[in-house]
């Protein structure tokens, strides 16, 4: 099973500011995933991003949200400016080779 | 589109009782169907997975669950319940041949009884 790390594991920001979640495969992938939890609720799918492209994405994620590559192996969610209602739990996932996802442990936002 | 409906938010078992969490899964296609776990203030742990092969799959823990066509359902079972199975459990689908996303149903809560 692939290990994924994610960082923060819980960041405290202000309404309005930016905010950047990492997720850092231990090997190489191509299929990564943003999912976001809020408290009690269920997990919902964000996007998708195979080969450096989004592939896909949910009605969430709007022109606030944004995903990068940058440098081939930290895979990013960047939220440009956050509101109340982005206060979750954000997993990143890798594609597994029967099409099962690999979970970090998660971020925690905190949006006050 | 595809979905998956788990009946029940809430299911509380004895400890070394029966543990059933229900899940039916809509599609016209047979789909690769998962159950995850997630202990509290965890991430999401794969149990087991059914990608059309076998339709009794057994996972981690002594999980397994079987795959029926003619019910669209894949149940999750383990015939005696822990006080560690105390989790959220989340049955999940992909579209066969999809190289896109898992949509999760919303959860059932497994709590144990002493």
């Amino acid at each position: 099973e692939p290990e994924v790390t994610q960082t923060p594991s819980h960041q405290v920001t202000q309404m309005g500011q930016e905010v950047i979640l990492r997720c850092v495969p231990i090997s190489n992938h191509l299929y990564f995933y943003w999912y976001r939890q809020i408290l009690g609720q269920k997990v919902e799918f964000l996007v998708s991003f195979y080969n450096n492209e989004i592939s896909e994405k949910s009605e969430i994620f709007d022109d606030q949200f944004s995903v990068e590559r940058p440098d081939g192996s930290n895979f990013t969610l960047k939220i440009r400016s956050t509101k109340l209602e982005d206060s979750a739990m954000y997993f990143c996932a890798l594609g597994g080779d029967t099409g099962e996802l690999f979970f970090g442990e998660g971020s925690r936002l905190t949006v006050l | 589109a595809q979905s998956v409906t788990q009946l029940g938010s809430h299911v509380s078992v004895s400890e070394g009782a029966l543990v059933l969490l229900r899940c039916n899964y809509s599609s016209s296609v047979p789909p690769y169907l998962f159950w995850y776990v997630q202990y509290p203030n965890q991430g999401l742990q794969l149990l087991l997975k059914y990608t059309s092969a076998a339709t009794l799959v057994k996972g981690i823990n002594g999980f397994e669950a079987e795959f029926k066509k003619s019910e669209t359902s894949f149940h999750l079972t383990k015939p005696s319940a822990h006080m560690s199975d105390a989790a959220e459990y989340f049955c999940a689908v992909r579209p066969y041949s999809s190289a896109s996303k898992i949509i999760f149903g919303s959860g059932t809560r497994l709590s144990i009884r002493p």
